[in-house]
């Protein structure tokens, strides 16, 4: 069955430091893999996309992430945070055969001035 | 371009009763999806349409059902309303083109739904 699961509920870190989220999918088939972010009180977001090509995917505010298919990760990665980065943050797997879409449990990250 | 058109946006129904939630999209979209949120457990996936005259089951099925009447609608209907379905739910289209261009979901502005 497809799932998603990342892996830290809760991130808190201070401006400037680095990030990453992880982010593991079970599926055997090919998939199609996403970052959202949920800024509170606003909708979901798209960070970034792969489909297909480079594995490293670069993103919107100054996000990427590595598709890594031997490990099925997709991790998110920051150079260095902003408080604006402050939000939720969702994986989601898509199965490229079936277009069943489904999300990981969310990660919070509180970014301290 | 209205995108995503959600309704209602807040309900409040009685353990028992049964309600449709609509949903339509004027972006041409093959794939519709409904979703709910829950805190602490992201979104869950109840049931999804690949395309026009197909559904399939997500992850959280059970005490739902879902119509996709046309390209366009797809609703999703609570035949007996439990507390456990207080949530707020979430239509979304996207263009699943296989190739990634524009590909994205599109999000209704959501259901705050209350069952009492």
């Amino acid at each position: 069955a497809q799932s998603v699961s990342q892996h830290n509920h809760h991130v808190i870190l201070s401006e400037a430091a680095s990030l990453e989220l992880g982010c593991n999918y079970s599926y055997g088939g090919t998939v199609n893999l996403f970052w959202y972010v949920q800024y509170p009180g606003q909708h979901l977001q798209l960070l970034l996309k792969y489909f297909s090509g480079d594995p490293l995917v670069k993103g919107i505010k100054g996000f990427e992430a590595e598709f890594i298919k031997s490990k099925f990760s997709f991790n998110l990665r920051k150079p260095s945070v902003q408080w604006s980065d402050t939000a939720e943050y969702f994986c989601a797997v898509r199965s490229s055969n079936t277009g069943k879409l489904i999300f990981g449990q969310g990660t919070t990250l509180q970014v301290k001035p | 371009n209205a995108g995503v058109t959600q309704t209602p946006k807040f309900q409040v129904l009685k353990t028992g009763q049964s309600m449709t939630l609509q949903c339509a999209q004027d972006m041409n979209h093959n794939s519709m999806y409904w979703y709910r949120q829950d805190p602490g457990m992201g979104l869950r996936l109840i049931y999804y349409s690949a395309s026009e005259g197909t559904t399939d089951k997500g992850e959280v099925p059970n005490g739902y059902n879902v119509s996709r009447l046309n390209k366009r609608e797809f609703s999703l209907r609570l035949e007996s309303a439990a507390p456990s379905q207080t949530s707020v739910y979430f239509c979304a289209s996207s263009p699943l083109t296989g190739t990634g261009n524009n590909e994205k979901l599109f999000f209704g502005s959501g259901t705050q739904l209350s069952v009492l």
